[in-house]
């Protein structure tokens, strides 16, 4: 299957800091990548949507100028977390799919970020 | 609204019983289902994908069932092993941009 890179795998910041996530699909191009956070023993819960060249989508309750999205072409799009805070420790993963639209077009995921912030 | 609900929130078993996870969606105009797993501190791997107009999918010791009509799904387990303790999630896509939704996860204990 395809494959997606999420790099860094783990990230240690102080409180106030910026820390920047990459999300790559290394074997197609991503028109469509999703960022997630999960907490622990919870699910993953949907952040924001992102298509190539255009601004991301956002959930309702999550704060647009906090969790920065860029989708500037179709293998990488970055999340930065600005101004970390300790509440925003957490897990958070990417997906990536490609053009075509249908059932069969599936999400493939990132091994997922750790962030920890002191 | 629409929601993915999965039953039980954990589960332990002894190796090699078979054993059934279940899913549930409000909204049965959905795309897809497919079924994740996850190890602690690890990204997904998906296990299966069924599409709205088949009712199973079957993958070595796993089989996935979808029910459409009355919104459910569930994932078979045979023969389980230690190496199948994990958390396993449901997640739906509708066409609504193409996002998943996700169930909170049954977490699997399989002791030897």
């Amino acid at each position: 299957g395809a494959v997606v890179s999420q790099h860094p795998s783990w990230v240690i910041c102080k409180s106030g800091t910026s820390v920047k996530i990459e999300c790559r699909s290394l074997d197609f191009q991503a028109t469509t990548m999703f960022w997630y956070r999960q907490f622990p023993k919870q699910s993953l819960m949907l952040m924001a949507t992102s298509n190539e060249g255009s601004k991301a989508t956002y959930e309702q309750g999550v704060e647009k100028d906090k969790f920065l999205i860029n989708h500037a072409s179709l293998t990488l799009s970055t999340l930065t977390v600005t101004s970390a805070h300790p509440e925003d420790s957490s897990f958070y993963i990417c997906s990536a799919r490609g053009a075509s639209w249908g059932p069969k077009n599936i999400q493939y995921f990132g091994a997922g970020t750790r962030l920890s912030v002191l | 609204k629409q929601e993915v609900t999965q039953i039980p929130a954990a589960l332990s078993v002894p190796e090699g019983e078979n054993l059934v996870l279940n899913c549930s969606f409000t909204d049965s105009a959905i795309y897809n289902l497919q079924w994740f797993r996850q190890d602690p501190g690890k990204g997904l791997t998906s296990l299966l994908l069924i599409q709205s107009s088949q009712r199973e999918q079957t993958s070595g010791r796993l089989n996935a069932s979808l029910d459409k009509s009355s919104g459910r799904s569930t994932l078979y387990i045979a023969a389980s092993q230690p190496g199948d303790s994990a958390t396993y999630l449901c997640a739906v896509h509708y066409n609504q941009g193409g996002k998943l939704i996700f169930g909170q996860g049954t977490e699997l204990s399989v002791k030897p």
